[in-house]
């Protein structure tokens, strides 16, 4: 496997379901995120870990739940989940600096087409 | 605060003709500019980023952007379009964080 890798490529689930999707990045990086990109919206940045630390939460609802064990492993467990939830989540990779500005380029796994029904 | 705004949420030519998708950001410090693609089903990928070097930054499939300070501008154009070229195109500012801002993304078609 090469580059940044995402199960399932489509997940539908209902409301009172639970599930997870994962992400792996194989390219060494050492800092991952999860987007959310809906129709006809700008992509959301949902979470960021550096070095398997939660250094972001955009205001994300608690029915998703992110979980980031090691440096190529994140995971995004999902619960009670609304319809308004689906679409396509994707996961990035990224090596950031020690220090000073920060010019890493995010590389993007394939997504997980979310239906929530 | 940082800000996108692409102008266009679609854009359709012919092939062999130019492409020209627009860009412009707003940042209150020194950006870093950044264009991908995203072909159906598919996750994003980069095409170019600017990073305070040359202004205009050439990516790859032919595609390059000029970043312009005095218009907050970085336009993506290619000279020649191909059928292949027909994706989603994004593009996004960094506040040196890492952390990315994009844009809606527009929708790029090329007609034979």
């Amino acid at each position: 496997e090469t580059g940044v890798t995402q199960t399932p490529r489509h997940l539908v689930m209902g409301m009172t379901n639970k599930k997870s999707l994962k992400c792996e990045q194989h390219l060494g990086h050492n800092a991952m995120y999860w987007y959310k990109q809906s129709a006809k919206k700008p992509l959301e940045l949902m979470f960021v870990y550096n070095f398997k630390e939660q250094t972001e939460n955009n205001s994300v609802p608690s029915r998703f739940s992110p979980e980031c064990p090691n440096s190529s492993h994140l995971f995004l467990h999902l619960h009670t989940l609304q319809p308004e939830d689906s679409a396509l989540y994707l996961c990035a990779s990224s090596q950031k600096s020690l220090g000073g500005p920060s010019t890493d380029t995010q590389y993007f796994g394939p997504g997980t087409r979310l239906t929530v029904l | 605060a940082q800000s996108v705004t692409q102008l266009g949420s679609h854009v359709s030519v012919s092939e062999g003709a130019l492409v020209l998708l627009r860009c412009n950001y707003s940042s209150s410090v020194p950006p870093y500019l950044f264009w991908y693609v995203q072909y159906p089903n598919q996750g994003l990928q980069l095409l170019l980023k600017y990073t305070s070097a040359a202004t205009l930054v050439k990516g790859i499939n032919g595609f390059e952007a000029e970043f312009k300070k005095s218009e907050t501008s970085f336009h993506l154009t290619k000279p020649s379009a191909h059928m292949s070229d027909a994706a989603e195109y994004f593009c996004a500012v960094s506040d040196q964080g890492g952390k990315l801002i994009f844009g809606q993304g527009t929708e790029l078609s090329v007609k034979p």
